[in-house]
């Protein structure tokens, strides 16, 4: 079975402060996709960044980084000098490579991230 | 369309009432998803489209639930006889791709359901 847990229920700083969402996953396939979607108030989700499973190596996107390491399981994302604007819950999701529904997500509960001006 | 759309953004019903969920993906995306997402959760997998075939209706909660996307393009999410356990977010999302999940899903901005 798939999973995905983000334990951080809710997360506040103050702008510009740097901030880190934990993602840890489970699953028993050794090909799998792990994605980071935005969810702003108005409700859409937003994707951010998909990774593979073989592909270990960090990514920065402007302020935005995403640590990969498959010894823990854990697919964490920073936020260098967060804005206001990045006020929203993030959800990390999983993605397995087999079955009839490729692409079917696997969501964790999602962190409330709350940037304080 | 420039993103998903689906209609309508809220929806107030009775308990044992029946509602229709609109779902309109990006033109000539191929593959559709609904997602269930109750108050303070992640959403969940109910049901999935490769055009008008609905491949995987294993995430459906009960047989109250009925999908169908009969022209592969717009689909429909009904909830029969609601109860209030089905008040939740619906969300559709849709891809390009067949070759998934290599093509990330795009999602609309969902329809909150209220049973009352």
């Amino acid at each position: 079975a798939q999973k995905v847990t983000q334990a951080q229920t809710e997360i506040s700083v103050v702008e510009k402060e740097d901030v880190t969402l934990d993602c840890v996953y489970e699953t028993r396939d050794t090909t799998y996709y792990l994605f980071w979607y935005k969810q702003p108030p108005s409700g859409e989700l937003v994707f951010l960044i998909r990774r593979n499973s073989f592909d270990e190596q960090n990514e920065i996107s402007g302020r935005y980084s995403w640590n990969f390491q498959k010894s823990t399981s854990s697919f964490n994302f920073t936020i260098t000098a967060s804005q206001v604007v990045d006020s929203a819950v993030y959800f990390c999701a999983l993605s397995i490579s087999r079955g009839s529904t490729l692409g079917r997500l696997y969501f964790g509960r999602g962190t409330q991230l709350t940037v304080w001006p | 369309g420039a993103g998903v759309s689906q209609s309508p953004r809220y929806k107030v019903a009775k308990r044992g009432q029946d509602v229709a969920l609109r779902c309109d993906p990006i033109s000539g995306h191929v593959s559709l998803f609904w997602y269930q997402q109750a108050l303070g959760q992640g959403p969940e997998f109910l049901t999935y489209f490769q055009n008008e075939a609905q491949l995987d209706k294993s995430g459906l909660p009960s047989d109250r639930f009925f999908a169908e996307r009969p022209e592969g393009s717009v689909s429909t999410l009904k909830i029969q006889r609601t109860q209030q356990e089905d008040s939740a977010v619906y969300l559709c999302a849709s891809s390009l791709a067949l070759d998934l999940p290599t093509s990330p899903l795009h999602f609309g901005n969902g329809t909150r359901l209220t049973v009352t």
